[in-house]
């Protein structure tokens, strides 16, 4: 158990829909990174959060964006879905973007 | 940050040690090792991580080589939960929000 949980755990989608993801963060951590995990390979950075603000990006278009809440939790928006986003989604919460990283289980995103 | 090469997969039988090599011939002087696994379908874990000198904590041990080009990650009394994927990163401390991630080693622990 790390503290941090991420909703919902599995969804489906169409293409061209929306996605929010959700993500809490370990209790006294202030720094949120968001990584997409494709089925056989290792997890891909796409950006984290440190204090409210995008700390760094990943090679991923405009339509992935975030947001970090006063709180230090967190949201991945996909917009226009494409086929290849079907992936697992993960979570990791640090203490300062330099922290250890705290994985959730993740968030299986299937698109149809 | 430094690319690094691991085997596809291994088998260990439980109960005997588990030794997990990664080669970062590529490696800058500022750049930690890090390991990390993940059991299926569930995320990542943080194992133990360093930059020269060995290192050990309750669940694993790290050997770097001198000269900084491999690294060896030891699990010394390897059990079937011990079954993962076994990632190894090498990257600057700066950047550990940018961990770049290959394929890892498949670790099969067999009873």
């Amino acid at each position: 158990e790390t503290g941090v949980t991420q909703s919902p755990t599995h969804l489906i989608k169409t293409r061209g829909q929306q996605v929010t993801l959700r993500c809490s963060s370990q209790s006294g951590h202030n720094t949120v990174s968001w990584y997409q995990q494709a089925l056989g390979q290792g997890p891909q950075f796409i950006f984290q959060y440190y204090r409210e603000e995008e700390n760094g990006r990943g090679n991923f278009p405009p339509r992935f964006s975030g947001l970090q809440f006063p709180n230090y939790s967190s949201e991945l928006n996909v917009n226009a879905l494409e086929l290849d986003d079907s992936a697992l989604y993960l979570c990791a919460s640090s203490l300062g973007p330099t922290g250890e990283l705290f994985f959730g289980e993740g968030s299986r995103l299937t698109v149809l | 940050d430094a690319k690094t090469t691991q085997p596809t997969s291994m088998d260990c039988a439980e109960g005997r040690a588990a030794n997990l090599p990664c080669n970062h011939s590529t490696i800058s002087g500022n750049e930690y090792v890090y390991w990390y696994r993940q059991i299926h379908s569930q995320g990542p874990q943080y194992i133990i991580h360093g930059l020269k000198n060995n290192e050990t904590n309750e669940m694993a041990s790290l050997i770097i080589t001198e000269d900084r080009k491999s690294s060896t990650l030891i699990l010394p009394h390897a059990t079937l939960r011990d079954t993962a994927v076994y990632y190894c990163i090498a990257t600057n401390a700066g950047n550990n929000r940018k961990l770049i991630w290959g394929l890892g080693t498949s670790l099969a622990v067999n009873p």
